[in-house]
């Protein structure tokens, strides 16, 4: 069966950097994209971006740019998200979401979300 | 602001029919499909219905989405317990300056 799971909870001081892994397994990982998407505390989903598991391009949403770096290890089939320069805003839960396709966009939909990782910024 | 609309809450009493609406634009909902996903307290969000109206296996028959011009809904018949969760619908939207996927804000479903 098709599964995500990420890695734990993070505390991160503002200015610091964090690392969240989403590890697939029960599909082929470089099949399918994987997206990422973020969600504040006591707020909606918002779409970050999804980087190509074949390839390894990434695209970045508005709003997403510059600080936030998707990357794999296809090896370990793990898609990464990388944020830098944290700030108080940052804190939220990121969750993984495989792509229905190889691709993002239309009907490529969420078909298997990972469980979440909760990041908080905090001094 | 979420680019999709939704109502944030929506209520019924078990074994009612609730629909939750989901409004967009010609840009997203006007021209793709649209999606649902449901968040139980304290979860990952879960696909629902995808391509306006089809459900994965494992999605009960309660559960129904349609599409009408710039708007969607989705319809949950005899109302459970169970059923008492955030309601997300989605769409691709196809903007030139910016194509991405979209969401609405969520509506908080209440089962009284």
């Amino acid at each position: 069966q098709v599964q995500l799971v990420q890695s734990g909870s993070e505390l991160k001081k503002p200015g610091a950097s964090v690392k969240v892994s989403c590890k697939a397994s029960g599909y082929t990982f470089t099949s399918y994209a994987m997206n990422w998407v973020r969600q504040a505390p006591g707020q909606g989903l918002e779409w970050m971006g999804w980087i190509n598991t074949n390839t390894g391009n990434p695209t970045y949403a508005q709003g997403f740019t510059g600080r936030f770096v998707f990357s794999l290890d296809t090896s370990v089939s793990t898609a990464y998200l990388q944020i830098s320069s944290l700030k108080a805003e940052d804190t939220a839960v990121y969750y993984c979401a495989r792509g229905s396709t190889g691709y993002s966009g239309y009907d490529a939909y969420f078909d298997y979300w990972g469980q979440g990782t909760l990041v908080t910024v905090s001094s | 602001q979420s680019v999709l609309t939704q109502p944030p809450s929506a209520s019924g009493t078990p074994g009612q029919r609730v629909t939750i609406s989901c409004s967009g634009s010609s840009s997203n909902i006007g021209s793709n499909y649209v999606y649902w996903y449901q968040q139980l307290p304290g979860t990952a969000p879960k696909l629902l219905i995808y391509r306006n109206n089809q459900r994965p296996s494992g999605v009960p028959d309660r559960f129904s989405g349609s599409k009408s011009g710039t708007s969607a809904s989705l319809a949950i018949s005899g109302l459970r317990s169970e059923d008492e969760a955030d309601y997300y619908c989605a769409a691709w939207d196809d903007s030139l300056s910016a194509p991405s996927w979209v969401f609405g804000g969520g509506t908080k479903l209440t089962v009284l």
